[in-house]
């Protein structure tokens, strides 16, 4: 069974970092890019950053390019985001994804709430 | 970016009645490999999303043959044939094609 933990949300200051994790097991984690989502309290969803197998890419969306960066530690099943210079606008529900485009396999953990405020 | 605009944005449903939410893109998105990843999914209210449709019309696991997805372009269509009670919840369209892959405002489902 696929299943996938964040753990490490929390309130922080605007200015302030957080660091999310994510434990995976079910799957063969170091074979599937990886992705991160978000939801606002009340809102929409966003997608915020993915990462190839390896490492080697990454992408990011506008909104959090140069202060969150994602990776991963394939030797312990686990994906992480770092998040720097965090503003109130950050605040949201940080999901661990695990979707396959094109093939019926879609996985989403609980999510983590990051909340940023003084 | 993709922007993909949904319609309605509030949808009441009679239980058994058949639904149907749309989902307008500001572009096509079709993949080198020839493919429109255009997925749908549902949020109920507590949880995680679940994807109910990708590639415009294929369910994935577990989906009910209730829904259905259906489309091509820039308009796509999400079908219940008949709503139950379980499907109350928030609809997102989602186009995986461009990164960054993005989302319609979500339609809400509730029962009249």
């Amino acid at each position: 069974e696929v299943q996938l933990v964040e753990s490490g949300g929390g309130l922080v200051q605007p200015g302030g970092s957080l660091r999310l994790s994510c434990a995976a097991s079910g799957f063969t984690f170091s074979t599937y890019w990886m992705r991160w989502a978000r939801q606002a309290p009340g809102k929409g969803l966003e997608w915020v950053a993915s990462i190839k197998e390896d490492g080697s890419e990454k992408a990011y969306v506008d909104s959090v390019k140069g202060r969150f960066t994602i990776s991963r530690d394939n030797a312990k099943n686990s994906l992480y985001l770092q998040m720097n210079s965090l503003r109130a606008e950050d605040t949201a529900v940080y999901y661990c994804v695990h979707m396959l485009r094109g093939l019926p396999f879609d996985y989403w953990g609980q999510g983590t709430l990051v909340t940023v405020s003084s | 970016d993709v922007v993909m605009t949904q319609s309605p944005l509030s949808l009441p449903v009679t239980l058994g009645q058949p639904a149907s939410i749309s989902c307008r893109s500001s572009q096509t998105f079709v993949y080198s490999d020839g493919n429109t990843y255009l997925n749908w999914f549902q949020q109920r209210p507590g949880q995680s999303p679940r994807r109910l449709i990708y590639k415009v019309s294929n369910r994935d696991s577990g989906v009910p043959d209730r829904f259905s997805g259906s489309g091509s372009g820039t308009d796509f269509t999400l079908r219940i044939s008949r709503v139950e009670a379980e499907d109350v919840g928030v609809y997102y369209c989602m186009q995986a094609t461009h990164w960054p892959w993005t989302f319609g405002q979500g339609t809400k489902v509730e029962i009249k």
